[in-house]
């Protein structure tokens, strides 16, 4: 059974980086079956994708959040990360990693398994 | 505003079948994308029910089912029952964004 638990500070101040980890059981991240992406979804409102890496080291950001935005993957751990710089309250949110089956460039599957979700407040 | 449109909000009493629709365009769901579901409680991660258009993975009841026509899609539930109150989003894929879009969610009430 495929799992994901991210992990990461719960609080992060105005301008500075907000940094996530999805820690993979049970599949591996240099998969070449599934990319492995991260959503997002504020406070009562709806979900948004931020962006995906596939195998070990394709990235694919959302274009609003590209020059904030670095994915990256740690295959001895099976782990991959998220971070966001210059973080405003705009970015509080549940942070969700999930897994997507990969179907190759210029298209997008759904997203079958997904982590609890770890809420990032941004204040002072 | 969200890329893929649904209503905010549905109800219907218990037994009863209710749809909630999504709303897209000619460069997601009208251009041939795929449409999925998800099913979201209070608090709680959201979990696939429909995938490519009118697939149900393992354990969900065919009390759900989905389909599509054009530039929209639809997700049905019949026999509602009172666990099925929660949020629900569609997802597709935009082919001139480039990335997956989501619809902003529609709450289910039952009555």
């Amino acid at each position: 059974q495929v799992q994901l638990l991210e992990s990461g500070p719960g609080l992060v101040k105005p301008s500075e980086t907000l940094s996530l980890t999805c820690t993979v059981s049970g599949d591996s991240i240099s998969s070449f079956s599934h990319s492995w992406s991260w959503v997002r979804q504020p406070p009562g409102k709806g979900l948004e994708w931020i962006g995906y890496i596939y195998n070990s080291g394709h990235t694919y950001y959302k274009s609003s959040l590209k020059s904030r935005v670095t994915l990256s993957v740690d295959t001895s751990k099976n782990h991959f990360s998220l971070k966001l710089t210059s973080v405003t309250a705009a970015d509080t949110a549940v942070y969700y990693c999930a897994r997507e089956p990969y179907c190759g460039s210029g298209c997008g599957n759904w997203f079958d398994t997904w982590g609890q979700g770890t809420l990032v407040t941004v204040s002072a | 505003q969200s890329v893929l449109t649904q209503p905010p909000s549905v109800s219907g009493a218990p037994g009863q079948r209710v749809t909630i629709s999504c709303t897209g365009s000619s460069s997601n769901i009208g251009d041939n994308r795929d449409v999925h579901w998800y099913q979201q409680f209070p608090g709680s991660v959201p979990k696939l029910l429909i995938y490519a258009n009118n697939n149900r993975p393992s354990g969900v009841p065919d009390r759900f089912s989905a389909s599509k026509s054009g530039a929209s899609a639809s997700l049905a539930i019949t026999g509602l029952q009172a666990d099925d109150e929660a949020d629900y989003y569609c997802q597709s894929y935009d082919s001139v964004l480039s990335y997956s879009v989501f619809g902003g969610g529609t709450k289910l009430t039952v009555l």
